[in-house]
């Protein structure tokens, strides 16, 4: 069965503070691994990572894939209170177009 | 680019009645889209795919008669709830495809009472 894993569930730190979001998987007809993130309304879109070892950076955040261990790690550095969301992990896979199977998510509070 | 919109952001209707969600890519084409529907705490469930000109494919256990979409172009996809009922308030959140990413609309509260 396919299927994605996320740790921690929850996460609490302190500002300045670096944090690393865990997301493994078992698919089929592996794609990419998507990284979103989730305020109050819907996922906004992250990094999309479809080769191994290529790391992705915006800004504070970076995000690499290991497709031969099957995961793939969200990084975010000095963090700010700004950051305090839901972070969802996305496989997407062969079965349909586009179709995407996601992670529980990560929910990260940042205290001042 | 890339901006996905979507309308109403939040409805309260009547149990019995029917509530149509539309969803527009607004800068690209979309063949394809995607409807959600998110309970509290919980992470996303794919209810359909929207395909531009052909019959959704729906997830099993969501019923296709309660949940009619309708993706009659390019830009466009509606999700109508027929004969809503409390069971049904949830959030509901779409999304469109564009090269091997998709792009979530900023979702639609739906409370039936």
């Amino acid at each position: 069965e396919d299927k994605v894993v996320q740790s921690p569930l929850s996460l609490v730190v302190h500002e300045g503070d670096t944090v690393t979001l865990n997301c493994s998987y078992e698919v089929t007809n592996f794609r990419s691994l998507l990284w979103y993130k989730q305020e109050k309304k819907a996922p906004t879109f992250l990094f999309m990572l479809t080769s191994s070892g290529i790391e992705k950076k915006s800004g504070r955040l970076s995000s690499i894939l290991d497709k031969k261990e099957l995961f793939s790690i969200l990084n975010i550095t000095a963090t700010q209170t700004g950051d305090s969301a839901v972070y969802l992990c996305a496989v997407n896979y062969g079965g349909s177009q586009g179709n995407l199977i996601f992670g529980k998510g990560t929910k990260l509070s940042v205290k001042p | 680019g890339a901006v996905v919109s979507q309308h109403p952001s939040w409805v309260i209707c009547k149990s019995g009645t029917s509530v149509k969600i539309e969803c527009r890519s607004l800068d690209f084409q979309a063949t394809t889209m995607f409807w959600y529907r998110q309970f509290p705490k919980q992470s996303l469930m794919l209810m359909a795919t929207s395909n531009e000109g052909s019959k959704a494919t729906y997830e099993q256990g969501v019923e296709k008669d309660k949940f009619l979409i309708n993706h009659a172009s390019l830009t466009l996809s509606t999700l109508t709830v027929t004969s809503a009922h409390p069971e049904d308030s949830s959030f509901y959140i779409c999304s469109a495809e564009e090269v091997d990413t998709q792009y979530f609309g900023p979702g639609t509260r739906l409370t039936v009472l």
